[in-house]
């Protein structure tokens, strides 16, 4: 069963410092996708970036990247620019390919949440 | 263009009674998901449906039940709440296809008391 880690249940950042928040997870798999959500007081997931494993290079979304290691099954985001309305809890998912009919599930790290200092 | 709407957003129930919840799906999405979400457990998946059929199911007792409607709007049921069903749940609709992620709604926060 695939498992979803991240260490960090709380970081502080300086307003327009950079951040990184990790996550690693474990799984036999070769293909499958990973997702960062963000989920604010107002309680919506959001989506913030999401990497296909068969993809060497990492996804980038604006202020947002990832560094995916594949062999080390690490992947960790990097948040730039800290801005205020970045604070939230910020979760790492997993999912299998879809071409099996099991894997229609995301598998949840326990969440970092992220406080952003003026 | 709406996003995924769940409905109550906030329902207190005692224990014994039965609750459905509501979720519409983004125009076009044709699988809906559910997800329990308490501080203890973190984010648990329950049941995924598409084209009215489930596919897949978490591991829940079989007194959460869901169902999903020609028009993919979907509900869950649970009945004879615990106070342990005090929870978050979330409902996500997604595109069927590979890399697509995942839209979430506000999700209704239920109490048992």
């Amino acid at each position: 069963a695939q498992t979803v880690t991240q260490s960090q249940p709380e970081m502080s950042v300086q307003e327009a410092e950079t951040v990184t928040l990790s996550c690693t997870y474990d799984t036999s798999e070769s293909d499958y996708y990973l997702f960062w959500y963000k989920q604010p007081p107002s309680r919506q997931m959001i989506l913030v970036i999401r990497q296909e494993a068969y993809k060497q290079q990492n996804a980038t979304e604006n202020r947002f990247s990832v560094n995916f290691q594949k062999a080390a099954k690490s992947f960790s985001l990097k948040i730039s620019d800290s801005q205020l309305g970045d604070a939230a809890m910020y979760f790492c998912a997993y999912r299998s390919d879809l071409s099996m009919d099991s894997n229609y599930q995301l598998i949840w790290g326990a969440g970092t949440k992220l406080i952003i200092k003026p | 263009k709406a996003g995924v709407t769940q409905t109550p957003r906030y329902l207190i129930k005692t224990r014994g009674q039965q609750v459905t919840l509501s979720c519409s799906p983004i125009s076009g999405h044709r699988s809906v998901s559910w997800y329990q979400q308490t501080p203890g457990q973190g984010l648990q998946f329950l049941f995924e449906y598409f084209s009215e059929t489930q596919r897949n199911k978490g591991n829940f007792p079989g007194r959460f039940s869901g169902r999903q409607f020609s028009n993919s709007r979907s509900e869950m049921n649970v009945s004879t709440l615990e106070l342990g069903d005090s929870a978050l749940y979330l409902c996500a609709s997604s595109l069927v296809g590979q890399g697509y992620g995942y839209t979430f709604g506000s999700g209704t926060r239920l109490t048992v008391v």
